[in-house]
């Protein structure tokens, strides 16, 4: 299947720092990729969808300007969390769709191996 | 009511027993439907499709009720390294593409 790598994999800040996370699909392009975040026990919920040369859609109470997403090739978007604070601790996964010529493949999103965040 | 609901687990079951879970989604314009796998600390990774004619792979098989909302997935002859959290994961294409997920069940196998 499709690769897709996240870094890093682990990061611990201070509080009011900005971390980047960088997401992207090794052996194929994504026109869209998608950010999701997931607590503890809970189930992964999507942030945002991310386009390649247009605005991320951001779903419902994700604040778009503390989130910041960028999807500047077909293979790369990155997640940039302003400010953070110690309740933005999470587990945050990428994932892409491989979309080929014929249109998007309606199958498995390929997920990265995460970036585990703690802000102290 | 949540999009996609699963059995609240967990399922504590001894190695070679047969263990079902159940999935129902609210959203009649989903289109595709899927359970992943997800290892503690990891992220998840595609088990299998579901169809509608139901599919087998190996010990695992699929099934998918559309009138029902429903989806099953069963896992027969369990092994230790089956112990995982299960998500249902359902996508909508309505205008655009979205996946919802389940909160998972997880499995505990035990020897």
């Amino acid at each position: 299947g499709a690769v897709v790598s996240q870094h890093p994999s682990r990061v611990i800040c201070k509080s009011g720092t900005s971390v980047k996370i960088e997401c992207r699909s090794l052996d194929f392009q994504a026109t869209t990729m998608f950010w999701y975040r997931q607590f503890p026990k809970k189930s992964l919920m999507l942030m945002a969808t991310s386009n390649e040369g247009s605005k991320a859609t951001y779903e419902q109470g994700v604040e778009k300007d503390k989130f910041l997403i960028n999807h500047a090739s077909l293979t790369l978007s990155t997640l940039t969390v302003t400010s953070a604070h110690p309740e933005d601790s999470s587990f945050y996964i990428c994932s892409a769709r491989e979309e080929l010529a014929g249109g998007p493949r309606d199958n498995e999103q390929f997920f990265g191996p995460g970036t585990r965040l703690t802000v102290l | 009511r949540k999009e996609v609901e699963q059995d609240p687990g967990p399922f504590n079951v001894p190695e070679g027993a047969t263990v079902a879970f159940n999935c129902t989604y609210s959203n009649s314009a989903s289109q595709s439907f899927f359970w992943y796998r997800q290892d503690c600390r990891k992220e998840p990774k595609l088990l299998m499709s579901v169809y509608s004619s139901g599919n087998e792979d190996g010990r695992f098989t699929a099934q998918l009720n559309r009138a029902s909302q429903y989806i099953s997935l069963l896992i027969r002859d369990s092994k230790l390294s089956d112990s995982a959290t299960y998500l249902c994961v359902v996508n909508l294409h309505t205008g655009g593409f979205k996946t919802i997920f389940g909160a998972g069940t997880r499995l505990f196998v035990k020897a």
